[in-house]
């Protein structure tokens, strides 16, 4: 089945600076990642996903980038801001699966 | 209605009791996900529920795991004889569609706590 890995667990940035969240799967038949954003005490939400058709999408200071020769995906977050402090989550499944596959999460935390 | 809803947010049980958890999906969803969240660990899939087809238990990690789903709308998770493992945080999701590359709108989860 599908393994997705996430890294870094745990990331600090100064308000102002960019994030970049990283992950790799292993399933080649993956075409579909989403990136979730899980704020304290609140379900995951979907904050932009990527097909395996594009290699870029790119959604006002948020971004994710897809590489399927590499198996590798990432998340960047420019110009961050005191509320992008939250878990993110990737995922990655493929058309004939229904459950996504999540990674462990990475907890961001951006200080003023 | 407007979100995913779930019920208890908050559960804590002694160890050897029975607990159930409540999901009410958004109304017109056809897909249901349950997923556990331990401290520090992802998001684990437990068991889908898409439409009237039988559901995808792969997930359930033992047979004092189960669920159902009533008349294609609300959903109960029951964990029988819960054991302090069983701490964690279960949420709900479902989505439109049941193909896993549709946008799976989440509850805020239920909390257990088994002492």
């Amino acid at each position: 089945g599908e393994n997705v890995e996430q890294h870094p667990s745990t990331l600090s940035v100064q308000e102002g600076d960019s994030a970049v969240i990283k992950c790799t799967y292993s399933d080649s038949a993956s075409n579909y990642f989403p990136w979730y954003k899980q704020e304290l005490g609140k379900g995951p939400q979907l904050i932009i996903d990527i097909r395996s058709n594009v290699g870029e999408k790119k959604d006002q200071r948020i971004a994710v980038t897809l590489n399927k020769t590499a198996k590798h995906f990432s998340l960047h977050i420019t110009e961050t801001q005191p509320e992008d402090s939250a878990v993110y989550f990737c995922a990655a499944v493929s058309n004939s699966g229904y459950a996504l596959n999540f990674g462990k999460g990475t907890s961001l935390l951006v200080t003023p | 209605g407007a979100g995913v809803s779930q019920s208890p947010s908050n559960k804590v049980t002694e160890k050897g009791k029975d607990v159930e958890l409540r999901c009410d999906p958004i109304s017109g969803h056809t897909a249901l996900y349950w997923y556990r969240q331990s401290l520090g660990q992802g998001l684990e899939f437990l068991i889908y529920f898409q439409g009237n087809s039988a559901p995808d238990k792969s997930g359930l990690p033992s047979d004092r795991f189960s669920a159902e789903r009533t008349g294609g709308s609300v959903s109960t998770l029951t964990i029988q004889r819960t054991q302090q493992e069983d701490s964690a945080v279960y949420l709900c999701a479902s989505s439109l569609q049941g193909s896993g590359a549709n946008v799976l709108t989440f509850g805020a989860g239920s909390r257990l706590t088994v002492l």
